[in-house]
């Protein structure tokens, strides 16, 4: 697609429950970052994935947090357990590979209750 | 130490003003710059990188000095639509993942 697509825009779940957030980066994208902004604050790094394999997934805060993307397109974040803290709001961004600019999705609002 | 410091806002100016952000960032192997824009409730979008030799866009400037791991971004002659927050961005090392500032918020008024 033309741009960085995320599903869904809003989840509401109930604490404990499980979580998946959908993320379609540009095509031709080898490079895509998930990470999570919480009001008042700057983006904040989770995981970054070159092709199929994550390279970098320092930035998920516990092993609840999970995400993979087989086919080295699509890439899923997964979190199991859900807790209050983790309402936030998830980005999703592609870039054609390090140090490169990126392009944001819109993001998921995801609302733990 | 945070990794990435912005001046703390919000920056409230008249248009036609000229408005500079400042930025610092803690490590020196940090290779690429950049200014995000974001809108609210919207996603960042990339204002522009940040070179060494300083860069301009239009009404946009932005400057990097490595030595004293600074970058500033200038904006002169505001307009209404220039209201956002601006995030400064450093990348550290080859692997890619940005490192984001908290933000500074510019409110532009008639």
């Amino acid at each position: 697609g033309a741009g960085v697509s995320q599903t869904p825009s809003n989840k509401v779940t109930e604490k404990g429950k499980y979580v998946e957030l959908r993320c379609d980066p540009i095509s031709g994208h080898t490079a895509l970052y998930w990470y999570r902004q919480s009001l008042g604050q700057g983006p904040e790094f989770l995981i970054y994935f070159q092709g199929t394999g994550a390279a970098d997934d320092s930035g998920l805060p516990n092993d609840r947090f999970f995400a993979v993307r087989p086919e080295g397109s699509v890439s899923t974040l997964k979190i199991q357990r859900t807790e209050r803290g983790d309402s936030a709001v998830y980005l999703c961004a592609s870039s054609l590979g390090p140090n490169q600019g990126y392009t944001f999705g819109s993001g998921t609002r995801l609302t733990v209750v | 130490r945070k990794e990435v410091e912005q001046d703390p806002g919000p920056f409230n100016v008249p248009e036609g003003a000229t408005v500079a952000f400042n930025c610092t960032y803690s490590n020196s192997a940090s290779q690429s710059f950049f200014w995000y824009r974001q809108d609210c409730r919207k996603e960042p979008k990339l204002l522009m990188s940040v070179y060494s030799s300083g860069n301009e866009d239009g009404r946009f400037t932005a400057q990097l000095n490595r030595a004293s791991q600074y970058i500033s971004l200038l904006i002169r002659d505001s307009k209404l639509s220039d209201s956002a927050t601006y995030l400064c961005v450093v990348n550290i090392g080859s692997q890619g993942n940005l490192i984001f500032g908290k933000g500074t918020k510019l409110s532009v008024k008639p």
